[in-house]
């Protein structure tokens, strides 16, 4: 069964660079090429999809964060990861990484979820 | 973007009943668009995708409609369980959600 569990800090001072990373369990994300994908939801409010990324490399980024955001991809660690510089407190939020729901597409539904990980931007 | 506008905002019910959501897209998006259940503190589940198309495991009490800007989730025989959140979600250019529908007990 596939599975996903983010990492990273819990707290990000202003300006600084928020880094996640995504690990995948029970299948291989090299093997599967599917996009897989990061989330992020602001206490009490949304859902706001930050970004995709091909087992290949390729990414494709939500166009309001685009200028502050990077995704890569390790197939060797089975793990890909975010990266948001210059965050504020708006980029407070439970961050999700999934994967899409069909191979190959760039744009999908997304599923299985990892269970969330809570970064709170604070000095 | 494609913005995506779900009513009604909250919505009460009671257990056995039947409720209907909608989400409605700036443009069309065919019928690229899925659905989820949150509950507080756990990730989105997945409902239906492709608008209609029901995920394996997913009671058939759950149902989706419609295609280019205009989708309904429909569910029968509310349970306790079904009381949280619902999002819909397009996938035909990038990707937004809705702003959520919650379901409340009446």
């Amino acid at each position: 069964q596939l599975q996903l569990q983010e990492s990273g800090p819990g707290l990000v001072k202003p300006s600084e660079t928020l880094s996640l990373t995504c690990s995948v369990s029970g299948g291989s994300i090299s093997g599967s090429k599917y996009y897989w994908g990061w989330i992020r939801q602001p206490p009490g409010k949304g859902l706001e999809w930050i970004g995709s990324i091909y087992y290949s490399g390729s990414a494709y980024y939500n166009p309001s964060l685009k200028s502050r955001l990077t995704i890569s991809v390790d197939t060797s660690g089975n793990q890909f990861s975010l990266k948001l510089s210059s965050v504020t407190a708006a980029d407070t939020a439970v961050y999700y990484c999934a994967r899409a729901g069909t191979s190959g597409s760039r744009y999908s539904w997304f599923d299985p979820w990892g269970q969330g990980t809570l970064v709170t931007v604070s000095s | 973007d494609i913005q995506m506008t779900q009513s009604p905002s909250t919505l009460s019910a009671s257990v056995g009943g039947t409720v209907t959501i909608a989400c409605r897209a700036s443009q069309s998006i065919s019928s690229w668009l899925a659905w989820y259940q949150q509950r507080p503190g756990k990730p989105p589940k997945l409902l239906i995708y492709t608008a209609s198309s029901l995920e394996s495991g997913v009671p058939s009490r759950f149902s989706g409609s419609g295609s280019g800007t205009q989708f309904t989730l429909t569910i029968s025989s509310l349970q306790p369980d079904d009381f949280a959140t619902y999002y819909c979600q397009q996938y035909d250019s990038l990707i937004t959600f809705g702003q959520g529908t919650r379901l409340e007990i009446k």
